[in-house]
């Protein structure tokens, strides 16, 4: 399985533009690229996945180069509700199956 | 709709004693993952069903956890002989499982696990 790293911690303020990356230089041909987010004392919750190029929803927007070897998970205008760890995932199942977590990035937004 | 619910969610236990966690996943769902968690530390996979059998369990750590799901719905973790080591969040998820898009897995609030 392709091994992620992301920063540990990220600081911001309040309607800030977030942008968190991922490195995954080992990403396989067959690896999709899914983000999750986690707040204090609940479980993980899905956030956006991609393969390549540029995927947006209501919540984020997920930049991946050409090469795949990283990855950028971008929040628009933080809000205080938005700090939580962020987790970057890689796996070669689109559909789902099992998740594979590393240490996740702790984003803590300021007013 | 309900969301997964997972019970007890906390379990203080001693050292050397049976547990039992209750997964009760969202309606419908086929896929049923089970998770620990230590604190500052991302979820580590445990086992995964698919209906009532396990479709992969090969992040048990050892034989003292067992998972069963005998209808296809309500899922439970088993854990023998507690040891101080197997404290933590132990987090349940389901998912639908359709071919043609991603599944995302919807998460419990969890059962925080205290061996004493």
């Amino acid at each position: 399985l392709a091994k992620t790293t992301q920063p540990i911690s990220m600081d911001s303020y309040e309607g800030q533009e977030v942008n968190i990356t991922c490195s995954h230089n080992n990403i396989a041909t067959n690896d999709y690229i899914t983000w999750y987010q986690q707040f204090p004392s609940q479980g993980p919750r899905f956030i956006i996945q991609g393969y390549k190029t540029k995927v947006t929803n209501e919540v984020a927007s997920l930049f991946i180069p050409a090469d795949r070897k990283s990855s950028t998970l971008s929040l628009p205008r933080v809000s205080l509700s938005d700090t939580a760890v962020y987790y970057c995932l890689v796996g070669d199942t689109p559909q789902g199956g099992k998740l594979i977590f590393g240490q996740g990035t702790e984003l803590s937004v300021k007013p | 709709g309900a969301g997964v619910s997972q019970t007890p969610s906390n379990k203080v236990t001693e050292k050397g004693k049976y547990v039992e966690l209750r997964c009760d996943p969202i309606s419908g769902h086929t896929a049923l993952y089970w998770y620990r968690q230590s604190l500052g530390q991302g979820p580590e996979f445990l086992i995964y069903f698919q209906g009532t059998g396990a479709a992969d369990d090969s992040g048990l750590p050892n034989d003292r956890f067992f998972a069963v799901r005998p209808e296809g719905s309500v899922s439970t973790l088993k854990i023998q002989r507690t040891e101080r080591g197997d404290s933590a969040v132990y987090l349940c998820a389901s998912s639908s499982w359709t071919v043609s898009s991603y599944n995302e897995q919807f998460f419990g609030p969890g059962t925080r696990l205290t061996v004493l």
